[in-house]
């Protein structure tokens, strides 16, 4: 079936470091997002991108659909970024479900 | 706009009862998606709900049900608990917008416990 992959699985960095994480998935995907996870579990939504380039802050994403990836980079981490990232993709053939990663698990270090 | 809200936030539940859980999406949306989180299976798809119809459902057992209401709201049952049915259980709103974009939003989540 249609797999969405995150890697790293961990990553601990120092605060103030820079940092790609990566999803790679098996199909041709039209829908696309990132999250991060807080510690109480709530799913905060980071990028709807499908295709192209997006940034917000210290946060940027791109995806390139025809080589079926999406990154996520995060610059200048600090301690509130700690928790888990999530790619989810979608794939609009009649399925109408979100296929996520199963999460890259970052946490910073002051 | 208010977000989505689910209720109960917690719940604690004996092997072999049933629990209903609810959400409630923002305000407009007509998708309503349902998931379980557990930390060995991650996140997974249990049903999408649009316009009342539900549109596609995960692979779980029949003792997993869910419906939406004419206002959006949906609720998700499950019967005859297992200890293995204690997880997040997550649901998420969407708008289908332009060029078929379908971004979720979710809420807080659900954290039942089956003892």
């Amino acid at each position: 079936g249609i797999q969405v992959e995150q890697s790293p699985p961990d990553l601990i960095l120092q605060e103030g470091a820079n940092s790609t994480l990566r999803c790679n998935f098996s199909d041709s995907v039209n829908n696309l997002q990132w999250f991060h996870q807080n510690p109480w579990g709530q799913l905060i939504n980071l990028f709807y991108i499908p295709s192209g380039t997006k940034q917000n802050g210290r946060l940027s994403a791109t995806t390139v659909a025809t080589e079926r990836y999406s990154l996520l980079y995060i610059s200048s981490s600090q301690t509130t970024d700690s928790g888990v990232y999530f790619c989810a993709a979608r794939w609009d053939s009649g399925t109408y479900k979100y296929i996520f990663g199963t999460g890259t698990r970052l946490k910073v270090l002051a | 706009k208010a977000g989505v809200t689910q209720t109960p936030r917690y719940l604690i539940k004996t092997r072999g009862q049933q629990v209903t859980l609810s959400c409630s999406p923002i305000s407009g949306h007509r998708s309503v998606s349902w998931y379980q989180q557990t930390p060995g299976q991650g996140l997974q798809f249990l049903f999408e709900y649009f316009s009342e119809t539900q549109r596609n459902k995960g692979n779980f057992p029949g003792r997993f049900s869910g419906r939406q209401f004419s206002n959006s709201r949906s609720e998700m049952n499950v019967s005859t608990l297992e200890l293995g049915d204690s997880a997040l259980y997550l649901c998420a709103s969407s708008l289908l917008a332009d060029r078929g974009s379908y971004e979720q939003y979710f809420g807080p989540g659900t954290r039942l416990t089956v003892t």
